[in-house]
């Protein structure tokens, strides 16, 4: 098994363009989410999903879409890249069952930086 | 809501010291509580985790046990290895979701 893979590992953007951040998985996991990562800040919760289909935000959606049409694939799309939106932004995914006690398996990161 | 908080950093030890890096949580019920590790240029990997009150984890030497009464879960490790350096995550599981203390960066010099 490959686990979660990501791509790109590094992308650099100018401000007003737009990106998708690939993710998938081989384990046939349910629950994927994406989470970025800022100094001093740990890791927050973009957005995730419990299934094909099936969406939802978390701590910080504003200014990125998902989408999840296979239970493999969870792509993040940035519309129009802002310099806040500079980060490593990492996919995660887990089993839902025994929901709450699950490990989460990450992917090795994607580092984007927006001038 | 809930949150995680954990001891800043950098933490810098010698080789063979005894590890502490405290975390604490507030949590509606009794959520899941993990530790991650995360080595330079990778992505996260669970240390260990513990699922109900009382309950003790461990792997590679660490361990940390599900305090209800303190609402804490600190990691502690007897001997750290140069090996061990790395940045460590506290975190706990509400309804799939991780919620992430900021993290501790271990440095052990040889």
């Amino acid at each position: 098994n490959a686990g979660v893979t990501q791509t790109p590992k590094f992308q650099v953007l100018k401000t007003g363009q737009s990106m998708t951040l690939q993710c998938a998985q081989d384990m046939n996991h349910e629950y994927m989410s994406w989470y970025r990562q800022d100094p001093g800040m740990g890791l927050r919760l973009i957005h995730y999903s419990v299934g094909a289909g099936i969406t939802d935000q978390g701590e910080v959606p504003n200014g990125y879409n998902v989408s999840r049409s296979t239970t493999e694939d969870f792509p993040l799309r940035l519309l129009s890249a802002a310099p806040s939106q500079t980060s490593v932004y990492f996919c995660a995914s887990s089993s839902v069952q025994g929901q709450g006690k699950s490990e989460q398996y990450f992917g090795p990161g994607t580092r984007l930086t927006v001038t | 809501g809930n949150s995680v908080t954990q001891m800043e950093g950098p933490v810098t030890l010698s080789e063979e010291a005894f590890l502490t890096i405290n975390c604490t949580y507030t949590a509606t019920g009794y959520p899941s509580l993990f530790w991650y590790v995360q080595y330079p240029g990778e992505g996260l990997q669970l240390l260990l985790k513990a699922t109900k009150a009382d309950d003790k984890g461990s792997n590679k030497g660490f361990e940390a046990t599900y305090r209800k009464e303190t609402t804490s879960f600190h990691l502690e490790k007897g001997s750290v290895q140069v090996s061990d350096s790395a940045v460590y995550f506290c975190a706990l599981n509400q309804g799939g979701k991780l919620i992430f203390g900021q993290g501790t960066e271990l440095s052990v010099k040889p």
